[in-house]
């Protein structure tokens, strides 16, 4: 069973650092893309950027790129998410998601639970 | 890169039909067939419901229909159920570096 799951909630404060993480198991975890989306509160899915986890190729949407670093460790089939400061305005629910092959069309087929992250002074 | 159009809110009684647009250009939409829906509930994370423009993943209901023309895609709900209401998000495949790009989103209402 594919499955992906995210840490913990997080609060922290403004100008601290964090890096959430995305498990990958029940499939080949360097085969598949891994995206993030971000969710403000009461607001659509925004895309941030994806990797492919067999040779870390990461592309970044142009609203995220500089403001956090997506990275992968294939050896522990886990992907992540950081930020070097934080800022209130990346209070957010995170999300991470495979992106499936071409027989199911590139689609984000599997998500994790999201992580919610809270900035606050 | 832009997202996809979609309209805020679309409402519709127990039983009828309804019908989401997402509107996106040659660069996404309208270039590639890799247009995939997404069904939210609140407090859940998404659900993939329709890749590939019309195709449905095992266990969607096929109440759940989509397709695509020119550089709009739509989702359709057939006898719509109480419990179809949700939040409903386009994403697609896009030439850019980025790879894909969401939909502003649409909320369903069942009346």
């Amino acid at each position: 069973e594919v499955q992906l799951v995210q840490s913990g909630a997080e609060v922290k404060k403004p100008g601290e650092s964090l890096k959430i993480s995305c498990k990958g198991s029940g499939y080949s975890f360097t085969s598949y893309w891994i995206g993030w989306v971000r969710q403000m509160p009461g607001k659509g899915l925004e895309w941030m950027g994806i990797i492919y986890p067999g040779d870390s190729d990461t592309r970044y949407s142009p609203s995220f790129q500089g403001q956090v670093t997506i990275s992968a460790d294939k050896s522990i089939s886990t992907a992540y998410l950081q930020w070097s400061s934080l800022k209130a305005s990346d209070t957010a629910m995170y999300y991470c998601a495979r992106r499936g092959d071409i027989l199911t069309g590139y689609a984000f087929d599997y998500w994790g639970q999201g992580t919610l992250v809270t900035v606050s002074s | 890169q832009s997202a996809l159009t979609q309209p805020a809110s679309v409402s519709g009684s127990p039983g009828q039909s309804i019908t989401i647009s997402c509107t996106g250009t040659s660069s996404d939409v309208g270039g590639y067939n890799y247009v995939s829906w997404y069904q939210q509930h609140p407090g859940k994370a998404p659900k993939l419901m329709i890749y590939e423009v019309s195709n449905r993943p095992s266990g969607v209901p096929d109440r759940f229909s989509g397709s695509k023309s020119g550089n709009t895609a739509s989702l359709t709900i057939s006898g719509l159920q109480a419990e179809d209401e949700a939040d409903y998000y386009c994403s697609s495949y896009t030439s850019s570096s980025t790879l894909g790009v969401f939909g502003t989103g649409t909320k369903v209402t069942v009346l």
